[in-house]
């Protein structure tokens, strides 16, 4: 069964635009963590945050923020005023405690941002 | 700090063949996982290993893949014989051991493509 969802396949928008990236997990365990990759067409994976799951609190950093809601199991990921460069796929990752806290990844949402 | 580091980047074989990917890890980094990623997918663990253990090997089609870290440093990922349905990009990452919060370093990745 699929722990990581990322309902949104592709994503387009035009540049300055704002985005959200869905994502919603799944685990019993209490002790987790969620993670956000990038991977641009060089298809580099490009770490970009970690929350454990004991940490609610909303995290930005530059154009990037990430909502961390346990009620609802959601790891949203939003950009700000986008830009061509953030095109890329976006992968949202599971890390438990009872898989040696190997990541588990949903299958990405592609996003493609337009000038 | 040098990245992980693989090798080749790119393989094309025909079906049938034995090949071989090499995947150096983060100097100090004890884990090191293999992961396989198909076309449009996110990545998926194929084998962890904790130095020169393998500690989860469950999702490795063992009839034709096996994998191997000598001395805990250094891995090699092997098929033998390749089928259509191998061709995908395989990566390597990896992280230090005993920490939950576990940073994953992944390396470029070996495109495979089976004729």
């Amino acid at each position: 069964a699929q722990k990581v969802t990322q309902a949104q396949t592709e994503i387009s928008v035009v540049e300055k635009e704002d985005v959200t990236l869905d994502c919603v997990y799944e685990t019993r365990d209490t002790t987790y963590y969620l993670f956000w990759y990038k991977q641009p067409p060089s298809g580099e994976l490009v770490f970009l945050i970690r929350r454990n799951s004991f940490d609610e609190q909303n995290e930005i950093s530059g154009r990037y923020s990430w909502n961390f809601q346990k009620s609802t199991s959601s790891f949203n990921f939003t950009i700000t005023a986008s830009q061509v460069v953030d095109s890329a796929v976006y992968f949202c990752a599971l890390s438990e405690a009872n898989s040696g806290y190997a990541l588990n990844f949903g299958k990405g949402t592609s996003l493609l941002v337009t000038p | 700090e040098a990245g992980v580091v693989q090798s080749p980047r790119y393989k094309i074989i025909e079906k049938k063949q034995p090949v071989a990917f090499w995947c150096n890890p983060i100097s100090g980094h004890n884990t090191l996982y293999w992961y396989l990623q198909n076309l449009g997918q996110g990545p998926e663990l194929l084998i962890r290993y904790e130095n020169e253990e393998a500690v989860d090997d469950s999702q490795l089609p063992k009839d034709r893949f096996s994998a191997e870290r000598l001395k805990g440093v250094d891995s090699t990922l092997k098929i033998q014989p390749a089928e259509l349905g191998d061709s995908a990009v395989y990566l390597c990452a990896s992280s230090l051991s005993g920490t939950e919060s576990n940073e994953q370093f992944f390396g470029p990745g070996t495109r495979l493509t089976v004729l």
